[in-house]
């Protein structure tokens, strides 16, 4: 595609369920970032992945949270036993290569639990 | 730690210049980028900065100074849409690129 597309672009659900988020990258990028964006804060870094390894997880604010990618390609966040304080905008971002190449990122997948 | 610090808000009239300051300490250095963000939408790329001095795209214009840990966005010929949140994030060390985000500066253009 011709951009980077996030799905779901809102998700509601009640606390304690799992949900998983799903990130396309723009096509022949080979680093993806996942981001959060919580009210009223900066966009805090949670993972990132060059081909389908991820060298840092250092960001993940938990064990409930985990992320793969396959192919290369998509990516998918899922967060288990959602809590209230996971409710952000989670933001994907993907590069040509690692080494400060620009970021484009995705719209956002806005997560609400309830 | 890392450490990134910009103005929270800021306002300035259509068709004025705008400074927007932003100060880091951090181990490691790289690249410095500026992106812009408005309301519910993603941030999208202004500017990158590795090396001294002022680069200028448009009416946009970013400036680095790596031994003072100083960046500065400067925004020309304000207008409307330039009503938006603006991102100051370093890349540091061997981290693959993850970006280091600042609060983000929301500047608000009057007419």
């Amino acid at each position: 595609g011709a951009g980077v597309s996030q799905s779901p672009s809102n998700k509601v659900t009640e606390k304690g369920k799992d949900v998983e988020l799903r990130c396309d990258p723009i096509s022949g990028h080979t680093a993806l970032y996942w981001y959060r964006q919580s009210l009223g804060q900066g966009l805090e870094f949670l993972i990132y992945f060059q081909g389908n390894s991820a060298p840092d997880k250092s960001g993940l604010p938990s064990d409930r949270f985990s992320a793969e990618r396959t192919g290369g390609s998509v990516s998918t966040l899922t967060i288990q036993r959602t809590q209230q304080e996971d409710s952000a905008v989670y933001l994907c971002a993907s590069s040509r290569g690692l080494a400060d190449n620009e970021q484009f990122f995705g719209p956002g997948t806005r997560l609400t639990v309830l | 730690g890392q450490n990134i610090d910009q103005p929270t808000e800021m306002t300035a009239t259509e068709g004025a210049i705008v400074q927007i300051n932003c100060t880091y300490q951090t181990s490691g250095f790289n690249g410095l980028f500026w992106y812009q963000q408005h309301a519910g939408e993603a941030p999208t790329f202004l500017s990158y900065n590795v090396l001294d001095g002022l680069e200028e795209k448009g009416r946009f214009s970013s400036f680095l100074s790596r031994s003072k840990g100083y960046s500065y966005l400067l925004l020309k010929e304000l207008q409307m849409k330039d009503s938006a949140s603006y991102l100051c994030a370093v890349t540091v060390g061997n981290q693959g690129g993850k970006l280091i985000f600042g609060q983000g500066t929301e500047l608000s253009v009057k007419p």
